[in-house]
C-alpha cells in the first residue's frame, strides 16, 4: 500500500474552512484516497474517499491533483466538534481484484478547531 | 452511531488470562475487520473476515485469535495477555469487504 504523508497538526478557525494536505507520491492506479477522523479515543469515522475526480459528501470535500500524488480534505465550515486526528488512507481497489480492505493507518493530522 | 456494536466497552484483566472481545457488524455487512489502538503503536490492522472466512491477515500474534460466525458476528481471542497487550480494540464492518469501513466504539483492555 502506498505511504501517505500528512502535518502533524493544524489550527483551524470556527466557521472557516479547514483545508487538510495529504501527500502520497507512490499512489498506484488501483488505489483510493481514504480519510477517517478519529475523535478523543472514538472509533474512527469514515469520512470521504476518491478515486481521481474530485468527491463532495455531507460531510467534506475531497480534491485529488491530476496526477493523483496528493489530496486535501476540506471541511467547509469547520465547528469545534470537528477537532479530531484526521487520517489519510490509500488502500488498493475497491472492485474486482484480490486485494482486500485493510486500512494502513499513518500518525494523522491533529487538527483543532478554535473559537 | 455507525451500527457496529462491540462488547464489553472496558476489560480489566491481569497478565496470563484469557480474554474475549465480541463484535456484532451493521445490519447486511459481510466483512468484519479487528484493529488495535495503543499509544506506542498506533492504529493496527490485525485480521478480517469475510462471510465467515479469513480474508487477510495483519500483524496479528499468534496469541491471538479470530473467528466469524455463521451470524456474522465475530469475537477475537487474546491469550497469555501481557502488559503491552493493554489497549483499545476496534471493530469495523464493510459490505463487500473492500468498501468504507464503520468502526465501532472500541473495547478498552487493560491487563495489570
Amino acid at each position: 500500500d502506498a505511504k501517505t504523508t500528512q502535518p502533524t497538526s493544524m489550527d483551524c478557525a470556527e466557521g472557516r474552512a479547514a483545508n487538510l494536505p495529504c501527500n502520497h507520491s507512490t499512489i498506484s492506479g488501483n488505489e483510493y484516497v481514504y480519510w477517517y477522523r478519529q475523535i478523543h479515543s472514538q472509533g474512527p469515522q469514515y469520512i470521504i474517499h476518491g478515486l481521481k475526480n474530485n468527491e463532495t459528501n455531507e460531510m467534506a470535500s475531497l480534491i485529488i491533483t491530476e496526477d493523483r500524488k496528493s489530496s486535501t480534505l476540506i471541511l467547509p465550515h469547520a465547528t469545534l466538534r470537528d477537532t479530531a486526528v484526521y487520517y489519510c488512507i490509500v488502500s488498493p481497489t475497491r472492485a474486482g481484484g484480490t486485494s482486500y480492505g485493510k486500512l494502513t493507518f499513518g500518525q494523522g493530522t491533529i487538527l483543532t478547531v478554535h473559537p | 452511531d455507525s451500527g457496529v456494536t462491540q462488547t464489553p466497552k472496558h476489560l480489566i484483566t491481569a497478565t496470563g488470562q484469557r480474554v474475549t472481545l465480541r463484535c456484532s457488524p451493521r445490519s447486511g455487512d459481510l466483512s468484519v475487520y479487528w484493529y488495535q489502538q495503543s499509544l506506542d503503536q498506533g492504529l493496527q490492522f490485525l485480521i478480517q473476515y469475510y462471510n465467515g472466512e479469513e480474508r487477510a491477515k495483519g500483524n496479528i500474534l499468534e496469541r491471538f485469535s479470530a473467528q466469524q460466525f455463521p451470524d456474522l458476528h465475530s469475537e477475537l481471542n487474546l491469550s497469555s495477555l501481557e502488559l503491552g497487550d493493554s489497549a483499545l480494540y476496534f471493530c469495523a464492518s464493510s459490505t463487500s469487504g473492500k468498501d468504507e469501513q464503520f468502526f465501532g466504539p472500541g473495547t478498552r483492555l487493560t491487563v495489570l
